[in-house]
């Protein structure tokens, strides 16, 4: 399968916790993307990456909230001291420099508790 | 500021019948514009794009939309609806000069038999 994957696709912690997520793009992809979708909306931008470089970050994305894409492959998404309110869907997404279409992933559905 | 607006929560169209999802945008620059699909529980699939060119843009399963810049509308056209083609769309603008693509609420598709 060549397509964008996540890990896990499910998550449930309780409040407090810690969690991280784990996208793996389309293998020529060097741009990447985290969104947020909650129940009844679409998605919102949470970031994106251009190799191992952060470039845009969204105000959505709180202090409790990193994202690193170290090596420029994989990007990982971590949520410190979960709250209630993080129950969503999070989505990754990947994209080649051109044509910029972004691909998603089957997201991760986090549920706190 | 990027913003789009699907005005319709819902549409309903009889098998074989054509359908029309609606989509007007708002960006300060020129846009690129995408249309999404999501199935229950599942990440986005691409539909189409439209970035420069001819207005009429064609894409998958069928599909097409056309681009209206006096509209500023993006709407989402097929000749004869599939059960199979209900599921919540979205049409998602994107600025030049930035990455995040812009969601609305979606537009849920009903294909009646």
């Amino acid at each position: 399968d060549t397509g964008v994957s996540q890990d896990p696709r499910h998550k449930i912690t309780k409040r407090g916790q810690n969690v991280t997520f784990r996208c793996d793009p389309i293998s020529e992809h060097n741009r990447l993307y985290w969104y947020r979708q909650t129940l009844g909306q679409g998605p919102e931008f949470l970031t994106y990456f251009q190799n191992e470089a952060q470039l845009e970050k969204s105000r959505l994305l709180s202090d409790r909230f990193s994202a690193e894409r170290p090596k420029g492959s994989f990007s990982t998404l971590e949520i410190q001291r979960t709250e209630q309110g993080d129950s969503a869907m999070y989505l990754c997404a990947s994209s080649a420099d051109y044509p910029e279409t972004q691909y998603f992933g089957p997201g991760t559905r986090l549920l706190v508790l | 500021a990027q913003s789009v607006a699907q005005p319709e929560d819902q549409v309903n169209v009889a098998e074989g019948n054509p359908l029309t999802v609606k989509c007007t945008y708002s960006v300060s620059g020129n846009p690129y514009l995408f249309w999404y699909v999501q199935y229950p529980n599942r990440g986005l699939q691409f539909l189409l794009k439209y970035i420069t060119g001819d207005n009429l843009v064609k894409g998958s399963y069928g599909f097409e939309a056309e681009f209206n810049k006096s509209q500023t509308s993006f709407h989402l056209k097929k000749p004869s609806a599939l059960v199979s083609d209900s599921a919540l769309y979205f049409c998602a603008p994107r600025d030049t000069g930035f990455q995040k693509l812009v969601f609305g609420t979606g537009t849920r598709l009903l294909v009646s038999p």
